[in-house]
C-alpha cells in the first residue's frame, strides 16, 4: 500500500547537526513533489520544505533557510532532510509528505498534501 | 505569509450531533484559474495528519460523506453532518494559494 516512513530523528544539541529519511513505497516516488512539515510539541503544524520530483525545484520556510536542506534519491525512493546548526525551536515531529508545488500563471500553488508519514521525532537540547 | 483563523478553537459534540468549523484566511485563496486551493486535514490523536477536503468542498477518496466543506474567497467551512467517535482529532484548514503554504491553529473536536 502507499506508505511513508520517516527515520533519522533523535536528541541533539543546539548546533548541531541531523539527517532525516522518508522511505516512499507503493506509489511512483518519482514522479511526485514531497514536502516536510513539523510539528512542535503540543503545536500545530508548519510547513518546512518542498522538492519537485526530479530535484530540479527546492522551497524552503524562512524559519529554515539556509539551514536545512532538501534531497532526494529516485533510484532509492527516499527523500531527505539534512538538518545543521540546529536549535531549541526545531524541536519537533517531522513528517513527510506528498504533495505538488505548481507555477499557475504566475503564482506558486501548492497542491494538497495526500499521503503523510507517521513522523519522527528531532529534540534539540542540550 | 496568509494568516488562517480558525474558530472554535475547540469542540465538544453529542454523538449523531452536527459540528461546524470556521476557517478565515487574511487573503483571498481564489486563484486566477478558478479554483480556491483551500484544504482540511484531520490529525486524530497520536496520529499523523490525514487529508480530508481539497479544494474547499472536494472530498478526498475514502472520506466519509458526512464530512463537506464550503466557502469561497476568504471565508470557508467544515461540517460534519453527525458526528461519530471516530471524528474525534484537532482538525486543520491551510492554505496553498501563496507559498508558504500555512495552517490554522486547529480545532480539537471531542466527543461528549
Amino acid at each position: 500500500q502507499v506508505q511513508l516512513v520517516e527515520s533519522g530523528g533523535g536528541v541533539v544539541q543546539p548546533g548541531g547537526s541531523l539527517r532525516l529519511s522518508c522511505a516512499a513505497s507503493g506509489f511512483t516516488f518519482s514522479s511526485y513533489g514531497m514536502h516536510w512539515v513539523r510539528q512542535a510539541p503540543g503545536k500545530g503544524l508548519e510547513w518546512v520544505a518542498f522538492i519537485r520530483y526530479d530535484g530540479s525545484n527546492k522551497y524552503y520556510a524562512d524559519s529554515v533557510k539556509g539551514r536545512f536542506t532538501i534531497s532526494r534519491d529516485n533510484s532509492k525512493n527516499t527523500l531527505y532532510l539534512q538538518m545543521n546548526s540546529l536549535r531549541a525551536e526545531d524541536t519537533a515531529v517531522y513528517y513527510c509528505a506528498k504533495g505538488g508545488v505548481a507555477m499557475v500563471r504566475g503564482v506558486i500553488i501548492t497542491r494538497a498534501f495526500d499521503i503523510w508519514g507517521q513522523g519522527t521525532m528531532v529534540t534539540v537540547s542540550s | 505569509d496568509i494568516v488562517m483563523t480558525q474558530t472554535p478553537l475547540s469542540l465538544s459534540v453529542t454523538p449523531g450531533q452536527p459540528a461546524s468549523i470556521s476557517c478565515k484566511s487574511s487573503q483571498s485563496l481564489l486563484h486566477s484559474d478558478g479554483k480556491t486551493y483551500l484544504y482540511w486535514y484531520l490529525q486524530k490523536p497520536g496520529q499523523s495528519p490525514q487529508l480530508l477536503i481539497y479544494e474547499v468542498s472536494s472530498r478526498f477518496s475514502g472520506v466519509p460523506d458526512r464530512f463537506s466543506g464550503s466557502g469561497s474567497g476568504t471565508d470557508f467551512t467544515l461540517k460534519i453532518s453527525r458526528v461519530e467517535a471516530e471524528d474525534v482529532g484537532v482538525y486543520y484548514c491551510m492554505q496553498g494559494i501563496h507559498l508558504p503554504g500555512t495552517f490554522g491553529q486547529g480545532t480539537k473536536v471531542e466527543i461528549k
